[in-house]
């Protein structure tokens, strides 16, 4: 199984500033007949299901805000909001789907500093 | 716009049977093809691949639950269902719905999930 690790766990960063998650895979998730990372990324609000933000590790979904962007490759990825708003607060999960079983990061919990 | 939504009883008592339904509107099961994934997400934890399933029945399972699972799809009604027996408190969770991006694989993000059914196991 790829294990998924997230750091850090929480965050606590100011309106308007930058916030960065990282997510590390324990073995390479790029395809190499296609040259994709098979990793997204997922927002999740209280009481509500994970959305979709980022896929391919840097194509960022239909109506998400250009404030999202998703880099890195093989094992290394970034999750990065540029200047964080109020209803960003949540928690940000990774997920590999290069091999079963899918597997999720921890989660990292973002708030307002 | 697709909408998924999950059902079932809220609460179980240990070594029963878990079913689940996945209800899809907005969209035909049928007539895609997407694949459908099933997760679970014990209360303030993350979250768990449970399996996967295509219109024509194929399915692929968590190894971890497999000997206790079935999955299967009824495209008459557009529903997808899910059946877990001998539960224990573990299986405790919010079970999703949830379909893949990309036709004609599951190696895809998901892009559309249900709200989610609350499943509770205690005596």
């Amino acid at each position: 199984d790829i294990v998924m690790t997230q750091s850090p766990e929480s965050l606590a960063v100011s309106l308007g500033e930058r916030a960065t998650i990282n997510c590390k895979s324990s073995q390479s998730v790029l395809y190499g007949s296609n040259n994709k990372n098979y990793l997204a990324w997922y927002q999740q609000k209280p009481g509500q299901p994970p959305k979709l933000l980022i896929y391919w590790a840097s194509a960022r979904e239909s109506g998400v805000p250009d404030r999202f962007s998703g880099s890195g490759s093989g094992t290394d990825f970034t999750l990065t909001i540029s200047s964080l708003q109020a209803e960003d607060v949540a928690v940000y999960y990774c997920q590999q789907y290069y091999s079963t079983p899918i597997t999720f990061g921890q989660g990292t919990r973002l708030e307002i500093k | 716009q697709l909408q998924v939504q999950e059902s079932g009883p809220g609460l179980l008592k240990p070594s029963e049977t878990l079913s689940l339904t996945c209800t899809v509107s907005g969209g035909s099961i049928s007539s895609s093809d997407y694949y459908w994934g099933w997760f679970r997400q014990p209360p303030g934890k993350g979250l768990e691949w449970i399996g996967n399933i295509y219109k024509s029945g194929t399915t692929y399972y968590n190894s971890s639950l497999k000997s206790r699972l079935t999955m299967s799809v009824d495209t008459s009604k557009n529903q997808l269902s899910l059946k877990l027996t001998s539960v224990t408190a573990t299986d405790t969770a919010i079970y999703y719905c949830a379909k893949h991006r990309i036709g004609g694989t599951f190696y895809s993000p998901l892009d559309y999930w249900g709200q989610g059914a609350l499943v509770t196991v205690s005596s």
